[in-house]
Order: C-alpha cells, then sequence, then structure tokens
C-alpha cells in the first residue's frame, strides 16, 4: 500500500519570502500522480498543482512550483513571493495511474503553513 | 457555476439518527468519491462509483451505505449515527482515465 509522509506540522513563512514545503511517499509503482492540495480556513479544497511521475520536469503553477525526486520518493512545494492568502493547511496525495480501486487518493496528514505580515 | 457541490453543508444531529448528505458533480465526470476528514485533518477514502458501480470500498462501518442513481450524483446515507461518526465529509469526482481529482466545499457532521 502505499503511503504518503508529511512530516512537518507546521512551517511560518514572512510576507515576500520563500518557503518550501516536505512530503515524501512510498509506492512499488513506477507510474502514479502527485498532487498538492490547500485547505483554507474556509475548509475548500483546492488543487494547488499536479506532478506526472513518468515527466522529468517539475511542474509549476505562476508562484507555485514542486521539486521532484522520483529516485528519492520526495516531492516538495515551493511556494515563492509567499502572499497572506497563502496561509492554509497543504496535503500531499498520491494517485496510481491504475484506474478503478487504485484511483483513490491517499493524503498525508498535512502541514499548516502561516504567513506572517 | 459550483462544479461540485454538496447538500447540506452543515449537519447537527443526535446519536441514534440516520441522515443523507448529496453531492453532485456538472463536469460531466464519471468517477465520484467520498472522503472523510477526522478531527486531526487527516483525510480517508471511503467509497468510489464509476459510471454508477462501486469500486472502491474501504474498511467502513456497514451503518455508511453510497448511492449513485447517476454518474453526476453520488449520496451517503448514514444509519444509526455514533459519536465517531462527527467530522467532514468530502465528495469529490474525476474522470477515470484523468488523474485530477475535485472535491466539494464539504459536510461538516456533528453528532451529540
Amino acid at each position: 500500500a502505499q503511503t504518503v509522509t508529511q512530516s512537518q506540522p507546521e512551517m511560518s513563512v514572512q510576507e515576500a519570502e520563500t518557503v518550501t514545503l516536505s512530503c515524501t511517499y512510498d509506492t512499488s509503482e513506477s507510474d502514479y500522480y502527485l498532487f498538492w492540495y490547500k485547505q483554507p480556513p474556509s475548509r475548500q479544497m483546492i488543487l494547488v498543482i499536479r506532478q506526472e511521475a513518468y515527466k522529468q520536469q517539475n511542474a509549476t503553477e505562476n508562484r507555485f512550483s514542486v521539486n521532484f525526486q522520483k529516485a528519492a520518493k520526495s516531492f516538495s512545494l515551493k511556494i515563492s513571493d509567499s502572499q497572506l492568502g497563502d496561509a492554509a493547511m497543504y496535503f500531499c496525495a498520491y494517485r496510481s495511474a491504475i484506474t478503478g480501486a487504485n484511483s483513490k487518493l491517499t493524503f498525508g496528514k498535512g502541514i499548516t503553513l502561516s504567513v506572517r505580515p | 457555476d459550483t462544479a461540485v457541490s454538496q447538500t447540506p453543508k452543515y449537519l447537527v444531529t443526535q446519536m441514534g439518527n440516520d441522515k443523507s448528505i448529496k453531492c453532485e458533480q456538472n463536469l460531466g465526470h464519471d468517477t465520484m468519491y467520498w472522503y472523510k476528514q477526522d478531527s486531526k485533518k487527516f483525510l480517508k477514502i471511503m467509497f468510489s462509483y464509476n459510471n454508477k458501480e462501486l469500486i472502491i470500498n474501504e474498511t467502513v462501518p456497514n451503518r455508511f451505505s453510497p448511492k449513485s442513481p447517476d454518474k453526476a450524483h453520488l449520496n451517503l446515507h448514514i444509519n444509526s449515527l455514533e459519536l465517531g461518526d462527527s467530522a467532514v465529509y468530502f465528495c469529490a469526482s474525476s474522470q477515470m482515465v484523468g488523474e485530477t481529482q475535485y472535491f466539494g466545499p464539504g459536510t461538516r457532521l456533528l453528532v451529540l
């Protein structure tokens, strides 16, 4: 079974600075997808960024980018120019590329990010 | 336009009652999911349906029964509610062959 580990429960960053959130995962599969979801106090789960394991290029979405290290099974999220609205809980998630019963998302425990003005 | 919607958003009820949560998606997806987020914010899959067929059924008490009348709807019925059922329940949808799941706003259930 796949597992996702987010070992840092909390992080803090100064507004306009850069912060990196860590995530590691364990799988025996070679093809899969990785995601970062943001959950603000409104509790809505918002997709931040996704990465296909077969792609070597790291995904980027505006101020958000990932450092995907497949061999190390590491998938960190970098937030540049942090804004107050980035304050939220961030979840790392894994999804097998095999469809059907393996299509579920497996989540890490999440990390609470606070942004200091 | 709301992509994935859930009703109700809040549900407060007494132990032993039966309640339902409804989910609808207008994204044209063929797969829908129910996730439970516990008091420690941990998210875990409960069920998934693809084209009205149950494809994922995790270790969930049989007091929980999902129903999918069509591929745009997935409802969750809970019998004999217990204190431990208090949580936030999220519905999500995706294409079966698509990897990205889109979530509804969540339903906060409080069992007293």
